[in-house]
């Protein structure tokens, strides 16, 4: 089980918007930034948002990134066949010592 | 252009062992912690263990606490982990990312696949 909660699916049609939630506690995505992962089919996890809202280069300004107390969302416009993938929270957890993901949630573009 | 390059991976045994590597390139690999993830197959992202920069300190999942040791040479821009006492449950693909300050996994190496089983 994950230590932080994730959907574990979401759909929406091309050029929709749709928002993925991640909930967790105080020792994690309420004391810090959370991160999302995104990872085609076959293929290894890549960065999507750092520090709640940050776009590493190269990631459309499509997705983005907010966080309010113990929870967090991605969003993503103008959803594209391409964007078909699994995505993952994560977070620092202050007690643990360790990131902790949330358990992924399969995106599919209808 | 960073790039991380898992190897070792195989078919193992239950209570056999293995050493993955990752070598790193196109990054002071010296100023990074990093950090290895599994994924067992048809499921989600696990956490495994990290190192700091200068190796001198070292976490793990309490799933293989005892049975993983992970290491890194700066001279050789590599990171390892010594699996130990496999079990079924440690088939995965196993993922070496460098870890950033803020916690997150900045950059990720293609994986290698681990398979226990008798």
């Amino acid at each position: 089980q994950s230590v932080l909660t994730q959907p574990p699916s979401a759909s929406g049609t091309p050029g929709q918007r749709v928002t993925i939630s991640c909930f967790g506690g105080s020792s994690d995505i309420g004391g810090n930034p959370v991160n999302w992962y995104q990872q085609l089919p076959g293929t290894a996890p890549k960065l999507l948002i750092y520090l709640n809202t940050q776009r590493p280069s190269g990631v459309p300004d499509r997705f983005s990134g907010s966080k309010s107390g113990t929870s967090a969302s991605l969003a993503i416009s103008g959803l594209q066949s391409e964007d078909e993938a699994d995505y993952y929270c994560a977070a620092w957890d202050d007690s643990l010592n360790v990131v902790v993901f949330g358990g992924g949630t399969k995106l599919t573009v209808l | 252009q960073v790039q991380l390059v898992e190897s070792g991976g195989g078919l193992v045994k239950p209570g056999g062992s293995l050493r993955l590597s990752c070598a790193a390139s196109g990054l002071t690999f010296s100023d990074y912690y990093m950090s290895w993830i599994r994924q067992a197959p048809g499921k989600g992202l696990e956490w495994v263990s990290y190192i700091s920069s200068s190796g001198d300190y070292i976490n793990y999942a309490d799933s293989v606490k005892g049975r993983f040791t992970i290491s890194r040479d700066n001279a050789k821009n590599s990171v390892y982990l010594q699996i130990n006492s496999l079990r079924a449950e440690d088939t995965a693909v196993y993922y070496c990312a460098s870890l950033g300050r803020t916690g997150d996994l900045d950059y990720w190496g293609q994986g290698t696949l681990v398979t226990v089983s008798s």
